[in-house]
């Protein structure tokens, strides 16, 4: 049960490029939309994250892009920095799913210096 | 002060034992997950409680029977372990039950089962 297809599975962007993932999610229940981060040998962490009545949040460098109609969102990394290396991973989810996270295949981001 | 915590952070076992791994969460939330990560970093949701009351049981083996004995603690009991049990195993926690439910989980550091 494919609800999420997240893309592409690995990025290498150069110091100080845009990294731009995406995701794209099936239920239209789902009215949150986050991304969480994870470093090598720690657990997930929430990054950012959107609800539909807007189409757009910018912390610092990291934007999260909403498109309702087409059910995509996606994450850009501006100025990218080598420590950004880390998976990448949108989880939507819907206010009543009791926080039963469904996550994407994850993307694996290099930042090479 | 460690949110959620989890021990050990690293078990190594050979096939056919028993093992636990707990997790333990102070940031006084009412539900608790264990997902699953595999080789190729797939999270995937096994167990979720809310105030020790099972609220998502979702298609994992008979072998693997959480337990949590308050709010702030849910353990995982794993019996008769297969190599294809090696993962990494997360605790997650989050607040629910309340006006805002934000839907931000907090995880643990993972702990890496390998079967042998």
């Amino acid at each position: 049960q494919q609800q999420v297809k997240q893309s592409p599975q690995s990025l290498i962007v150069q110091k100080g490029g845009i990294s731009i993932i995406n995701c794209a999610y099936e239920n239209t229940a789902f009215d949150y939309f986050p991304w969480y981060q994870q470093f090598p040998g720690k657990g997930p962490a929430l990054l950012i994250a959107i609800r539909p009545d807007v189409s757009e949040k910018k912390e610092g460098r990291f934007t999260i892009s909403f498109n309702k109609s087409a059910k995509q969102f996606s994450l850009h990394i501006m100025d990218s920095q080598p420590g950004d290396s880390a998976t990448y991973f949108c989880a939507p989810l819907g206010s009543s799913n009791t926080g039963k996270l469904i996550f994407g295949q994850g993307t694996t981001l290099q930042v090479k210096p | 002060d460690t949110a959620v915590s989890q021990t050990p952070k690293y078990l190594v076992t050979q096939m056919g034992n028993d093992k636990s791994i707990k997790c333990e969460q102070n940031l006084g939330h009412d539900t608790m997950y264990w997902y699953k990560q595999d080789s190729k970093k797939f999270l995937k949701i096994m167990f979720s409680y809310n105030n020790k009351e099972l609220i998502i049981n979702e298609t994992v083996p008979n072998r693997f029977s959480p337990k949590s004995p308050d709010k702030a603690h849910l353990n995982l009991h794993i019996n008769s372990l297969e190599l294809g049990d090696s993962a990494v195993y997360f605790c997650a926690s989050s607040q629910v039950n309340k006006a805002e439910y934000t839907g931000e989980l907090f995880f643990g550091e993972g702990s890496r089962l390998t079967v042998l």
